[in-house]
């Protein structure tokens, strides 16, 4: 099966500019995941979509951060204004809805998006 | 433990010296425990994903174990060779299906 696909792999901006990324998971997978990875830390989830809904989205910075996904298929992540301490990789994963399975919760990723603000 | 947490964060061994990582994860809502390969420019790629208190899982030189009662896991690499540079992360999945990563550790294999 076609893995977890993002774009674009690298991105430079200058701060207060705007950036968006994309996500196509693999075919099926209902859940939805973008991680922040910030050098020398592990990723920390921005948020989890179940489908087209948003099952948590406790960390993602919502006053410059949004993420969508319509049809419950592709997803785009968007920073309106970045700021230098945005400056990461943006991980999208899938998993196959996971109840009553816990073997399915397996997340595939992305290669990830590297962003530097500067 | 509210958090998940690994240790070390990072890690330099010699070629052929054998390793183990500690993962410490919240023992309730427990649902499954995995484990993350991740290379520089690469994805993240699943190693391990437990489930039962007791679990162990070998693949090849790697192996892991899981206590769910007091929340942690080992992940062992036997005979540690410089392909096996890389990041290990952790992901404790709760009941709720969300995967949270710990700060993941860093091995560096001299040859």
């Amino acid at each position: 099966e076609a893995g977890v696909a993002q774009s674009p792999r690298y991105k430079i901006i200058e701060k207060r500019q705007s950036v968006a990324f994309w996500c196509n998971p693999i075919s099926g997978h209902a859940t939805l995941y973008w991680y922040q990875q910030i050098l020398g830390q592990g990723p920390k989830l921005l948020i989890q979509f179940q489908n087209n809904g948003v099952v948590d989205d406790s960390q993602l910075p919502k006053d410059r951060f949004s993420a969508e996904r319509l049809k419950g298929v592709d997803s785009t992540l968007k920073i309106q204004p970045a700021k230098l301490e945005d400056s990461a990789v943006y991980l999208c994963a899938s998993t196959r809805y996971g109840r009553g399975d816990a073997m399915n919760t397996e997340a595939f990723f992305g290669q990830g998006t590297r962003l530097t603000v500067v | 433990i509210l958090n998940v947490e690994q240790s070390p964060q990072s890690l330099h061994v010699q070629e052929g010296d054998s390793t183990n990582f500690t993962c410490s994860f919240p023992s309730s809502n427990f649902y499954a425990l995995h484990w993350y390969r991740w290379e520089t420019a690469k994805s993240p790629e699943a190693l391990f994903v437990m489930t039962l208190n007791g679990d162990e899982k070998k693949k090849g030189r790697i192996s892991a174990t899981l206590n769910t009662k007091e929340g942690y896991s080992y992940l062992y690499i036997k005979g540690s060779q410089p392909e096996d540079s890389a990041t290990y992360l952790c992901a404790h999945n709760n009941a709720g299906n969300m995967l949270t990563f710990g700060g993941g550790t860093r091995l560096m294999v001299k040859p």
